[in-house]
């Protein structure tokens, strides 16, 4: 699966639009791209995914640019329950030994405020 | 979506012991797996826990240290095994419950585990 790169950490203040970059300039034609949060001591909560058109859905907006080597999800009113580590994750749709499973990198720690 | 339970919540052990994490979901699955969440660190994914055959290991993972169980379609097993210090960790339960190759990935809470 390709590699992706995203910030270590950004800030949002409350209400404002929280937009998070994410790199894959590696990605091929049959990889989808998939945000997660993780919010403290919680496990990871699936957010949105997309092949190459702009998704959204009642949490987010998921942009990707023409080429598809990029990504933003957008939060579109942050409030302080958005503060998480989010994670972008490119993975393959074929079957086989990474049918299914995610590869997580180290995310963005994305901290709103009030 | 999918509800998924996992047993223990958090435990602290001894070092050398085994311990066995449960995890239910709510309704049948077509796969799960067993992540491993370091302090401070992401999540590595430890295997596939394959209904009815033995599990698909990911790369420094091995059987004898994280055997797994699926008996059925709603229920996995992982036991840490021969437990060090360096196995404190959250475990984490992770389901995918439609067929296809898009649908998400459930988690559930994650077991804590201490090893002294």
């Amino acid at each position: 699966d390709a590699k992706t790169t995203q910030p270590p950490s950004m800030d949002c203040a409350e209400g404002r639009a929280a937009n998070l970059p994410c790199n894959h300039s590696t990605i091929s034609g049959n990889e989808y791209v998939y945000w997660y949060r993780q919010i403290h001591s919680q496990g990871p909560q699936y957010i949105i995914h997309g092949l190459k058109n702009n998704e959204t859905n009642e949490m987010a907006s998921l942009i990707i640019t023409e080429d598809r080597k990029s990504s933003t999800l957008i939060l579109p009113h942050a409030t302080l329950r958005d503060t998480a580590v989010y994670y972008c994750i490119v993975r393959r749709t074929r079957v086989g030994t990474s049918y299914g499973k995610l590869t997580f990198g180290q995310g963005t720690i994305l901290t709103v405020h009030p | 979506s999918a509800v998924i339970s996992q047993k223990p919540s958090r435990d602290i052990c001894q070092r050398g012991t085994s311990l066995t994490i449960q995890c239910q979901v709510d309704s049948q699955v077509t796969m799960m797996f067993w992540y491993r969440q370091q302090p401070g660190q992401s999540l590595t994914l430890i295997a596939t826990a394959n209904q009815g055959s033995e599990a698909t290991y990911e790369s420094g993972f091995v059987i004898d240290k994280f055997p797994i169980s699926r008996p059925n379609l709603t229920f996995s097993t992982l036991t840490v095994s021969n437990m060090s210090p360096e196995d404190s960790s959250i475990y984490l339960c992770s389901v995918r419950t439609s067929g296809g190759n898009t649908g998400e990935l459930f988690f559930g809470e994650g077991s804590r585990l201490t090893v002294l």
